[in-house]
């Protein structure tokens, strides 16, 4: 699977947006990036997901670059209770190589959204 | 509907013991993966099981296993345990082998 590379620690402002980055530059054309995020000592949540496109749901927008070598993630208006562990996952959907739910987490990005 | 279940939410084990951690996965889902936490691997894939066969397996020695059960519900087991195999273990459930995955809140396993 592709590895990412994302920060270590990001802070923010409540309120205000949050835009978590994530290099994957040894992505493959089947390979999805998924993110999740974990809150202090609870099971990781699923956030948002995309191939190619941009997307957006009620908890956050995924903006995938055009040669899909790195993505954002985007809280629009953060609050204190977005303060988690934000990881950001590559993995192949269908074919041969299809991982099933064989996820590979990276060390992610800790947010902190301060008052 | 329920979200994923999983018993015990802690435990205490001494040495050379072993444990069987029990996972409920949510409802009509039929895929259930384990995952072990440690401050110092972070989160790690153990197994993953469909229809009762187990699809993927992680870098994990034989002491970890696990299985499935007709309803979908899942074990895992961890023979002789060590000292590093404290951890928090999560349970994830998805409908099918892609998707949205769901986990639990995990067991917390202390070896003393």
């Amino acid at each position: 699977d592709a590895k990412t590379t994302q920060p270590p620690s990001m802070d923010c402002a409540e309120g205000r947006a949050a835009n978590l980055p994530c290099n994957h530059s040894t992505i493959s054309g089947n390979e999805y990036v998924y993110w999740y995020r974990q809150i202090h000592s609870q099971g990781p949540q699923y956030i948002i997901h995309g191939l190619k496109n941009n997307e957006t749901n009620e908890m956050a927008s995924l903006i995938i670059t055009e040669d899909r070598k790195s993505s954002t993630l985007i809280l629009p208006h953060a609050t204190l209770r977005d303060t988690a562990v934000y990881y950001c996952i590559v993995r192949p959907h269908g074919g041969l190589t299809g991982g099933g739910n064989k996820l590979t987490f990276g060390t992610g990005t800790q947010l902190k959204v301060e008052l | 509907k329920a979200g994923v279940t999983q018993t015990p939410r802690y435990l205490i084990k001494t040495r050379g013991q072993q444990v069987t951690l029990s996972c409920s996965p949510i409802s009509g889902h039929r895929s259930v993966s384990w995952y072990q936490q440690t401050p110092g691997q972070g989160l790690q894939f153990l197994f993953e099981y469909f229809s009762e066969t187990q699809r993927n397996k992680g870098n994990f020695p034989g002491r970890f296993s696990g299985r499935q059960f007709s309803n979908s519900r899942s074990e895992m087991n961890v023979s002789t345990l060590e000292l590093g195999d404290s951890a928090l273990y999560l349970c994830a459930s998805s409908l099918d082998r892609i998707g949205e995955l769901f986990f639990g809140e995990g067991s917390r396993l202390t070896v003393l």
